[in-house]
């Protein structure tokens, strides 16, 4: 069974430190990537997709994939209390499977 | 745009109910997806269609659900006989069936089965 696994946490940064999110996944032939972040009582939104191996960078977000090792990370730089959230994980090969979170806790 | 749009938001009833949900996607889409979420199994994939048609079913729990997409801007997930088990935030999502495979959540329904 296809799996995408990431610790719940949580996951506790202080204010202008850099978060660190990882994921792991069991399906070698997935190919599309993607951090979803879910304020609490909210609906998951993307913040970041990535298909090749290296990292992207999108603002404070730098997202990093090594198909290799099957392991997908966010990074969240200068961290602020707004980035409190619970980031989703997901990976797709012919569907799209979600992992259950780590939630994040950014300390003022 | 209105983005992805579900009703009720809120759902309250008693087992043996039918429960139907409702979600219109964001015009011009393809693609909708229902996820239920649960705090122990998390986001779950149920259905998927695509231009209407159903293409994944595998994560329907059992036959008590059942999702229809009667035309593109339009679709229901029933659930008949309701269960306490069922309780979950039900959420509905779209996306243009690009490579990109963004999707677009609705804000859910958040449904309690007494």
């Amino acid at each position: 069974q296809k799996e995408v696994e990431q610790n719940s946490g949580p996951l506790s940064v202080p204010e202008g430190a850099i978060a660190s999110l990882n994921c792991t996944y069991s399906d070698r032939g997935s190919q599309s990537f993607f951090w979803y972040r879910q304020y609490s009582g909210k609906s998951p939104e993307l913040i970041m997709s990535i298909y090749s191996n290296g990292d992207k960078e999108d603002g404070r977000f730098t997202a990093q994939l090594n198909k290799a090792s099957q392991y997908v990370s966010l990074l969240i730089r200068d961290s602020q209390p707004s980035d409190s959230a619970t980031y989703l994980c997901a990976v797709r090969d012919d569907k799209i499977i979600f992992g259950k979170g780590t939630r994040l806790h950014i300390l003022p | 745009d209105a983005g992805v749009i579900q009703s009720p938001r809120h759902e309250v009833t008693e087992m043996g109910q039918e429960v139907t949900l409702r979600c219109k996607p964001i015009s011009g889409h393809n693609s909708l997806f229902w996820y239920r979420q649960t705090m122990m199994r998390g986001l779950e994939l149920l259905i998927y269609f695509n231009n209407n048609v159903p293409i994944d079913d595998s994560g329907m729990p059992e036959d008590r659900f059942s999702a229809k997409m009667p035309n593109a801007s339009f679709s229901t997930l029933k659930i008949q006989p309701s269960e306490p088990r069922d309780s979950a935030v039900y959420f509905c999502a779209s996306s243009s069936g690009t490579r990109e495979e963004t999707q677009y959540f609705g804000p859910g329904t958040r449904l309690l089965v007494l």
